[in-house]
């Protein structure tokens, strides 16, 4: 079964350097949530989207920014990174099936900033 | 505010023993209670939830959850322990309002051969 498809699986960038993360969820899905887990903890919610509008926001950076296309990929964007940032970032996607609705994760992006 | 503690960081387990990792919960409301389990480098993979129904869920490679009411909790559990179980564990609750997810700190399991 096609899962949810996170592009790169890696990235290094410096301090102040801009970062795009990509998020391909599975077909027919129409929510994506993007989620950040640091060194040794729990994901942490950052940004969702249902049908191509925010849906909800977390404890996302201002420095951070997302989007929905109309073919239901999302892209994180991510400016003036800081080393704080260096991160496994988490997409999952859903379809918005009421209270059965189950998230379902991809692989992640492993960002480093050096 | 939702949210489910992990009471353990790890647990230890021999190869054919059973298991459980411990999660309690906290909600306002109907609880949505999920078990996720992370590899090495690898994402987070559904394993089972509770939506409403029969406490006993029944779920991936053979792993189940108990939701009890009463003592808010929704252990994770499996009758024989395999090698390739050790991974880390994620229980999880859905916000009521925005579907998010509020996750515990998580339980890493390691299973002895």
């Amino acid at each position: 079964a096609a899962g949810v498809i996170q592009s790169p699986r890696h990235l290094i960038k410096e301090k102040r350097e801009t970062a795009t993360l990509k998020c391909y969820p599975i077909p027919r899905h129409d929510t994506v949530y993007w989620y950040q887990q640091g060194p040794g903890q729990d994901p942490q919610f950052l940004i969702s989207f249902y049908e191509k509008m925010q849906s909800d926001k977390g404890s996302i950076p201002d420095r951070f920014s997302a989007q929905q296309f109309s073919d239901y990929h999302s892209e994180l964007n991510m400016s003036s990174l800081e080393l704080g940032d260096s991160a496994l970032y988490f997409c999952a996607s859903s379809r918005l099936a009421g209270e059965q609705e189950t998230q379902y994760f991809g692989p992640g992006t492993r960002l480093l900033v050096l | 505010a939702q949210s489910v503690a992990q009471p353990e960081d790890q647990v230890n387990v021999a190869e054919g023993n059973p298991l459980t990792v411990k999660c309690t919960y906290s909600v306002s409301g109907n609880p949505y209670l999920f078990w996720y389990v992370q590899y090495p480098n690898r994402g987070l993979q559904f394993l089972l939830k509770y939506i409403t129904g029969d406490n006993l869920v029944k779920g991936s490679y053979g792993f189940e959850a108990e939701f009890n009411k009463s003592q808010t909790s929704f252990h994770l559990k499996k009758p024989s322990a395999l090698v390739s179980d050790s991974a880390l564990y994620f229980c999880a609750v859905r916000d009521s309002g925005t579907y998010k997810y509020i996750f515990g700190t998580g339980t890493r399991l390691k299973v002895l051969a």
